[in-house]
């Protein structure tokens, strides 16, 4: 089955930096790559997602790269800001399979002031 | 649009006592529902997949027996963890998904103490 692999584990960049998290998967039929930002005791939240037909995707801030030779994607943030903080998932899916998401193991992301 | 409502969000009950979890999609219908566990620190593990109509389909390691999955309708799972005991305190989140969409849309979870 699928896995999927997320580093690094914690992060913390300077408000206004820059922030990069890297995921892996290993199933070649993975064809739908969604980015989660979950706060404690709360859902996760749909920030961004990317399909296996597209290498990049940009919103605001946000971007995501997909690398489907490397089986690779990496979620982007720019400009980051306090609020921004919070543990972030990437996880990955076959839409015309299963469906269920595999999640990587997460980032928690601080942004200092 | 898209919501998904979990009952209860909270949940506190004495060990070898059964919990019922109600996952509902308010404004569509879900043909696929998905229900995971998350530990405190850890991510979202997939327990099982229900389709409604039909019977679940449970990841490696999780018990079926344990863990009952009823899709009745398009609209409503229920999970229900049988004979809880202190290593089921979990937070445990439904999703929901509708044919010829790629998003699934998150239930606000429900955090599980079992005393």
């Amino acid at each position: 089955g699928e896995n999927v692999e997320q580093h690094p584990s914690t992060l913390s960049v300077q408000e206004g930096d820059s922030a990069v998290i890297k995921c892996t998967y290993s199933d070649s039929a993975s064809n739908y790559f969604p980015w989660y930002k979950q706060e404690l005791g709360k859902r996760p939240q749909l920030i961004i997602d990317i399909r296996s037909n597209v290498g990049e995707k940009k919103d605001q801030r946000i971007a995501v790269t997909l690398n489907k030779t490397a089986k690779h994607f990496s979620l982007h943030i720019t400009e980051t800001q306090p609020e921004d903080s919070a543990v972030y998932f990437c996880a990955a899916s076959n839409i015309q399979g299963a469906q269920k998401l595999v999640f990587g193991q997460g980032t928690r992301l601080t942004i200092n002031p | 649009g898209a919501v998904v409502s979990q009952h209860p969000s909270r949940v506190i009950c004495k060990s070898g006592t059964s919990v019922k979890i109600e996952c509902r999609s308010l404004d569509f219908q879900a043909t696929t529902m998905f229900w995971y566990r998350q530990f405190p620190k850890q991510s979202l593990m997939l327990m099982a997949t229900s389709n409604e109509g039909s019977k679940a389909t449970y990841e490696q390691g999780v018990e079926k027996d344990k863990f009952l999955i009823n899709h009745a309708s398009l609209t409503l799972s229920t999970l229900t963890v049988t004979s809880a005991h202190p290593e089921d305190s979990s937070f445990y989140i439904c999703s929901a998904h509708s044919g010829g969409f790629y998003e699934q849309y998150f239930g606000p979870g429900t955090r599980l103490t079992v005393t």
